[in-house]
């Protein structure tokens, strides 16, 4: 059963404590992705790695970090400089965007982290 | 700056309503179009997708999307919405000089029967 899973559904962290997202794919997707979605704000660009060992900054990077070290899986870590980390984190994966015409992104469920 | 405006924040229908939720672009090139769907408690999903070719396009679950290239607009439409319709409603488009997908700030959708 193909998919992306992220875990945990839900996190509860204390100011000042990093906390790593988990995101994993079995789809042999190159390019995996990590959003942040606020209400009213749609979906937020965090990072996005295009193959193993390589990744880019999106539009809202500072405080956040990544890793890519497997084709599989896409860890993101949000640490204490993000100033307001509360939100829900999105993993997304897909094809090379170089193919067009099959060029989708498919997302996993989702964790809703909560900082306090 | 790339960008992408759902002008309907939220909307509220009734059973068998027509819909029709806008959205526009701002980049001038070659774009692929994309409507994507969150249903509560569900992962978001593709509804529908231009790549080229026929700019109306047909999605799952009796949605389809017209794009107007002269307008930058690629609005979404439904000829008669269902109570399962209620969900958050997503535009975005790739440009074909990034490598990212930009999203709109979504329109929430809610249908009562």
């Amino acid at each position: 059963d193909g998919g992306i899973t992220q875990s945990p559904k839900y996190l509860f962290r204390k100011e000042g404590q990093n906390v790593t997202l988990s995101c994993e794919q079995n789809l042999n997707h190159d390019a995996m992705y990590w959003y942040r979605q606020d209400p009213g704000q749609g979906l937020r660009l965090i990072y996005y790695s295009q193959i193993v060992n390589d990744f880019q900054k999106g539009d809202i990077a500072e405080g956040y970090s990544v890793s890519r070290e497997k084709k599989e899986s896409f860890p993101l870590t949000v640490t204490s400089a993000q100033k307001n980390p509360t939100a829900f984190y999105l993993c997304a994966s897909s094809i090379s965007s170089t193919d067009r015409v099959n060029y989708e992104q498919y997302f996993g469920p989702g964790t809703r982290l909560t900082v306090t | 700056a790339q960008s992408v405006s759902q002008h309907n924040h939220h909307v509220i229908l009734s059973e068998a309503a027509s819909l029709e939720l806008g959205c526009n672009y701002s980049y001038g090139g070659t774009v692929n179009l994309f409507w994507y769907v969150q249903y509560p408690g569900q992962h978001l999903q593709l509804l529908l997708k231009y790549f080229s070719g026929d700019p109306l396009v047909k999605g799952i679950k009796g949605f389809e999307a017209e794009f107007i290239k002269s307008k930058f607009s690629f609005n979404l439409r439904k000829p008669s919405v269902q109570w399962s319709d209620t969900a958050e409603y997503f535009c975005a488009v790739l440009s074909y000089n990034t490598d990212k997908l930009i999203f709109g700030t979504g329109t929430r959708l809610q249908v009562f029967p």
